[in-house]
């Protein structure tokens, strides 16, 4: 157990739809990460947040956005799904802005 | 664009073999280096990693890697695998700058009884 924690563990929702990915990291870590893996891209960095400010943009597509809130915890919203968008969505923390990275079990999203 | 290229996408090993799964990046420079470990329906684990110091590294659950500057590679190694192994590699590496990790394509290794 990482001690980073994600809910839900799974999400089934239907094209158009709009959900929201949750993150708790470990105590005492400021930063959050979100990472995409999918069969065909893999595990893809989105975006990062370090006490409650945008530190770094990856693959994250316009329709999706985060958040951290003063509590450290993180929000992963993704908008108008599309099937291409069915998949693994991991959350990770770390105390420094680019400290060692641990991650939690994930939120495994189908849409349909 | 950095690159993390592990070439094995499946590696079948019988228990207590010995087994190596390689990764390879592409930088010029100095990068910190990562193998994560993701059981089935799990999260990604760290099983290691090299930031400065000794080129060999060890690991959780007997695994080791050594980073080898010239050839820019960092080989993951078990002398002996136990079927509880059985899962998928990852190896990552973070350039000098960057927050986030860049991952390579996995590996899975499956330990024969």
């Amino acid at each position: 157990d990482s001690g980073v924690t994600q809910t839900p563990k799974h999400l089934i929702t239907a094209t158009g739809q709009r959900v929201t990915l949750r993150c708790s990291p470990r105590s005492g870590d400021l930063s959050v990460y979100w990472y995409q893996q999918s069969l065909d891209q893999g595990l893809q960095f989105l975006i990062q947040y370090y006490n409650g400010e945008e530190r770094a943009k990856g693959n994250i597509l316009e329709r999706f956005s985060a958040q951290q809130f003063p509590d450290l915890h993180s929000e992963l919203n993704l908008s108008s799904l599309e099937l291409g968008d069915s998949a693994l969505y991991f959350c990770a923390s770390s105390v420094e802005q680019s400290g060692t990275q641990y991650f939690g079990p994930g939120t495994r999203l189908l849409v349909l | 664009a950095q690159s993390v290229t592990q070439l094995d996408s499946q590696v079948p090993v019988f228990e207590e073999a010995p087994v190596e799964l390689r990764c390879n990046y592409s930088s010029s420079v100095s990068v910190y280096l990562f193998w994560y470990v993701q059981y089935p329906n799990q999260g990604l684990q760290l099983l290691l990693k090299y930031l400065s110091g000794s080129t060999l590294v060890k690991g959780i659950n007997g695994f080791e890697a050594e980073f080898n500057k010239s050839q820019t590679s960092f080989h993951l190694r078990k002398p002996s695998v136990h079927i509880s192994d059985t899962a998928e590699y990852f190896c990552a590496v973070r350039p000098p700058g960057a927050n986030n990790l860049f991952f390579g394509t996995g590996t899975r290794l499956t330990v024969i009884p």
